[in-house]
């Protein structure tokens, strides 16, 4: 199984909302990432989990809240967040954390915020 | 600061035509260089990377990449482009400590049958 799945494929959410986005992989990698993508944009890394431990965080706003329950899924919590939140959310993985190990992507959760 | 940048925004071409796009970076130290790309509709899938060694690396589905350190680039390349190549392609690095990726902005490739 090399495959990352991402659920639920779209989301469609009121500012006052609080939903989750979750991630999951069986392939037993031990770094896993999420990244937003605006139309026609790069993906740009939010954060990354390595032994499921939050590693890095590139100064995401709190109304972004990440877990890692374990090895193999991601969840990221969102609350109040705004219009401009609005994009696609890729979840990936790798054996490990080192940029010498290939990411593997999912198909993304389609977030719209209304 | 890190960045990569890609100078093609959108590319037109006719099938069997002959692909260049290119990647530049800009990074402290030694670096991985990747070639992802994203078919419409599908996830962002891995076409071939750069660590070290021979300059001239061979990905899936015929594409190839070239190492030029002195010009700081990693262009991508394919001698006849299908209709299927149609897509997104994105250029990322990373430096060989690190972790995170960072994209260019992507190259619209759009192939005529």
């Amino acid at each position: 199984d090399t495959e990352v799945t991402q659920t639920p494929k779209h989301l469609v959410m009121g500012m006052t909302n609080k939903k989750s986005l979750k991630c999951e992989q069986h392939m037993g990698h031990r770094a896993m990432y999420w990244y937003k993508q605006k139309a026609k944009k790069p993906p740009e890394l939010m954060f990354v989990y390595s032994y499921e431990k939050l590693s890095i965080n590139e100064s995401v706003p709190s109304r972004f809240s990440p877990e890692c329950p374990n090895s193999s899924l991601l969840n990221l919590h969102l609350h109040a967040l705004q219009p401009e939140d609005s994009a696609l959310y890729l979840c990936a993985s790798s054996q490990g954390p080192s940029s010498y190990n290939e990411q593997f992507f999912g198909p993304g959760t389609r977030l719209t915020v209304l | 600061a890190q960045s990569v940048s890609q100078h093609n925004h959108h590319v037109i071409l006719s099938e069997a035509a002959s692909l260049e796009l290119g990647c530049n970076y800009s990074y402290g130290g030694t670096v991985n260089l990747f070639w992802y790309v994203q078919y419409p509709g599908q996830h962002l899938q891995l076409l071939l990377k750069y660590f070290s060694g021979d300059p001239l690396v061979k990905g899936i589905k015929g594409f190839e990449a070239e190492f030029i350190k002195s010009k700081f680039s990693f262009n991508l390349r394919k001698p006849s482009v299908q209709w299927s190549d149609t897509a997104e392609y994105f250029c990322a690095a990373s430096n060989q400590a690190g972790t995170a990726l960072i994209f260019g902005k992507g190259t619209t490739l759009s192939v005529s049958s």
